[in-house]
């Protein structure tokens, strides 16, 4: 089975740091992109980055609002996908999910999530 | 890329015929996906490269345009087709996703 499984959520203090990490099963994760998205409490959903494969060397894709802050990596050997995220802001508090491009052509949208982890900035 | 989801919400009805539409800022050819998206659970990926339907997903949905305007529609509202609808585009960086369209039951 196809499956996306985000861990590391939690409450953490303005400027403080937390890492997320998203395990990935059911299908050859190497060969494959992979976004991380995120949703405000009530709010819409928010593309926060993503990071290529091996043949495009890790190259990484940032939104305008975490680019500095945050990192996305990943562990091919262990079929995981992570986002370092640094000086939290308040306005990061959401829904963070990891999700899958159908396709590593333009456009693949993204036919895998996860469940997602929950994100509290608060001091 | 700013996408716009027109309306913001909508009642309708069992067995109704839904349209949902996104415009995007500037031409994003065929680039663009539709989500359905229910309360406490990840987006459904419904619709992508504008009209070409995931696997698995019912036939009733359906999606059409290209260049800066997209419409997403339901043949016959099922009962399981309440929820909110995303377009998003995939055209360039950043990815963008609209507002959103929730779909309430009249």
């Amino acid at each position: 089975e196809v499956q996306l499984m985000e861990s590391g959520g939690g409450l953490v203090q303005p400027g403080g740091s937390l890492r997320l990490s998203c395990a990935a099963s059911g299908f050859t994760f190497n060969d494959h992109y992979m976004d991380w998205v995120r949703q405000a409490p009530g709010k819409g959903l928010e593309w926060v980055g993503r990071i290529r494969n091996k043949a495009k060397s890790y190259t990484t894709e940032y939104a305008a609002s975490v680019k500095g802050r945050f990192t996305i990596s990943r562990d091919d050997s262990k079929n995981s996908l992570y986002l370092q995220m640094n000086s939290l802001k308040t306005d990061d508090t959401a829904v963070y999910y990891c999700a899958h491009p159908h396709t590593i052509a333009w456009g693949g949208a993204f036919d895998i999530w996860g469940q997602g982890t929950v994100v509290t900035v608060s001091s | 890329i700013q996408l716009t989801q027109s309306p913001s919400s909508l009642s309708a009805s069992v067995g109704d015929r839904v349209t949902i539409t996104c415009r995007a800022s500037q031409g994003i050819s065929n680039y663009l996906a539709w989500y359905q998206q229910k309360p406490g659970k990840a987006p459904k990926l419904l619709i992508y490269t504008a009209s070409t339907l995931q696997s698995g997903v019912p036939s009733r949905f359906s999606g059409s345009g290209s260049g800066t305007d997209f419409t997403l529609t339901i043949s016959s509202l099922q009962p399981e087709d309440f929820a909110t609808y995303f377009c998003q585009h995939l055209d360039s960086y950043p990815v963008t996703f609209g507002q959103g369209t929730k779909l309430e039951i009249k």
